[in-house]
């Protein structure tokens, strides 16, 4: 089966940037995906990128993707207490016409005032 | 514009028990999704639907777990009987209409314990 692998925390200063990482498995995802859950709610998509493409920024936001080494990340800049939750890295799964998304475990991320 | 609904918000019921969750899904999304997430996991998907026809239940445990979208709107998912391991969030999510790429859009979850 596919498999997604995140660290699972992460603790940086408010202000600073954070680094969020993941690796996958399916050489056939088409889309990768950013989701963030805050405690006692549901998943909230953040960002999400294209196959083809290397680099997607969206405001604090900046999403690398190296397809050689299946290697996704998310990098928040200017990171703030409101920021601290779960992300999840997913990808969806594409064989046999199911677009199945796939999720890792999450990494949880503090943020220190 | 309405999210996701889910309810209940909390469930707690003794093993052997029946339970069921109910979700709507954003007015207009076809595809609406079941997916269970354990303590400490991402969720996993049990069931899609296209309308009120399941299209992928590849995951869905059948001898306990059953699921209906009557109209294609709403929908149901049934636990019976309950077992202590089912304890979860069960996460609801719809879409558009399906296709890879296009945003799921989540619910806040019906979370159970089984005593």
């Amino acid at each position: 089966g596919e498999d997604v692998e995140q660290s699972l925390f992460l603790s940086v200063r408010e202000g600073d940037s954070s680094v969020i990482n993941c690796t996958y498995t399916d050489s056939s995802s088409t889309y990768l995906y950013w989701y963030k859950q805050e405690p006692g709610a549901g998943l909230q998509l953040l960002t999400y990128i294209f196959s083809n493409m290397d680099m997607k920024q969206d405001q604090r936001l900046t999403v690398l993707l190296n397809k050689k080494d299946k290697h996704l990340s998310l990098r928040i800049a200017d990171t703030q207490t409101g920021d601290s939750a779960i992300y999840f890295c997913a990808e969806i799964y594409s064989g046999a016409g199911s677009y199945q998304l796939t999720f890792g475990k999450g990494t949880k991320l503090s943020v220190i005032p | 514009e309405a999210g996701v609904v889910q309810s209940p918000r909390y469930k707690i019921i003794e093993k052997k028990q029946p339970v069921a969750f109910w979700c709507n899904p954003i007015s207009g999304h076809n595809t609406l999704y079941w997916y269970r997430q354990n303590l400490g996991q991402g969720p996993e998907l049990l069931i899609r639907y296209e309308n009120e026809e399941a299209v992928d239940d590849s995951q869905l445990p059948k001898d306990r777990f059953s699921a209906e979208r009557l109209k294609g709107v709403d929908s149901t998912l049934k636990i019976q009987p309950a077992e202590l391991g089912d304890s979860a969030v069960y996460l609801c999510a719809s879409s558009l209409d399906g296709r890879a790429g296009e945003t799921q859009y989540f619910g806040p979850g019906t979370r159970l314990l089984v005593l």
